[in-house]
């Protein structure tokens, strides 16, 4: 069964700052690789998704990398704003079915 | 396009209560999810539907829960006989088969007094 590790646990950063959240997994043989931010309460809303065949993929202020070869995907957020704070999560299916999710990473942007 | 929507957003039950939970996914996705989620875990993969055909159910998924997805458009979750271990958020999720890109609803809470 494919396990997913986030790392840190929670983060708290000044406004500004660049950073970098880290997603692992057990099984390489993944179909693709997505991010997800979740607010308090709420679901889950798609950052990012990264096909198998990719090595990264850019929205805005978001750069999500994927390592296949060492099981790694990095969530690069640059000049954070009090806004991003929330849970990121990963998610990383070996195969169409379903996703394994990591616990995330809870994120907060100190004004 | 409204994106997925579940519907109640909260839900209070006495043990021993059933409960139907109904998802309506964006409308041309082809494939359907149902995940539930418990305070400071990640989503946890309950079952999934192609089209109407119900293609995976996890172990986690005990004989007092029900999934359906009759015309391939809708769906419906049923727990029967509650039990406070069944207090979570449940998540519905919809993608198209060529991408696998998730879209999530908002949820649907659930306590079990």
């Amino acid at each position: 069964k494919q396990e997913v590790t986030q790392i840190p646990a929670a983060l708290s950063v000044p406004e500004g700052e660049n950073l970098v959240l880290n997603c692992s997994f057990t099984d390489s043989a993944i179909y693709n690789l997505q991010w997800f931010r979740q607010d308090p309460g709420k679901g889950l809303t798609s950052l990012l998704l990264i096909q198998s065949s990719q090595r990264e993929q850019t929205s805005g202020r978001l750069n999500a990398s994927l390592d296949k070869s060492s099981g790694r995907s990095t969530l690069y957020i640059a000049a954070s704003q009090p806004g991003d704070s929330a849970t990121y999560l990963c998610a990383a299916p070996t195969g169409a079915n379903n996703l394994f999710f990591g616990t995330g990473t809870r994120l907060t942007v100190i004004p | 396009d409204t994106g997925v929507s579940q519907d109640p957003r909260h839900k209070i039950t006495k043990r021993g209560q059933n409960v139907t939970f109904r998802c309506d996914p964006i409308s041309e996705h082809n494939r359907l999810y149902w995940y539930r989620q418990t305070l400071g875990q990640g989503p946890e993969f309950l079952t999934y539907f192609q089209n109407e055909a119900q293609l995976e159910k996890s172990r986690l998924l005990s004989d007092r829960f029900s999934a359906e997805r009759p015309k391939g458009s809708f769906s419906t979750l049923e727990i029967q006989r509650t039990e406070q271990g069944d207090s979570a958020m449940y998540l519905c999720a919809s993608s198209l088969a060529s991408t696998g890109e998730l879209f999530f609803g908002e949820g649907s809470r659930l306590t079990v007094l």
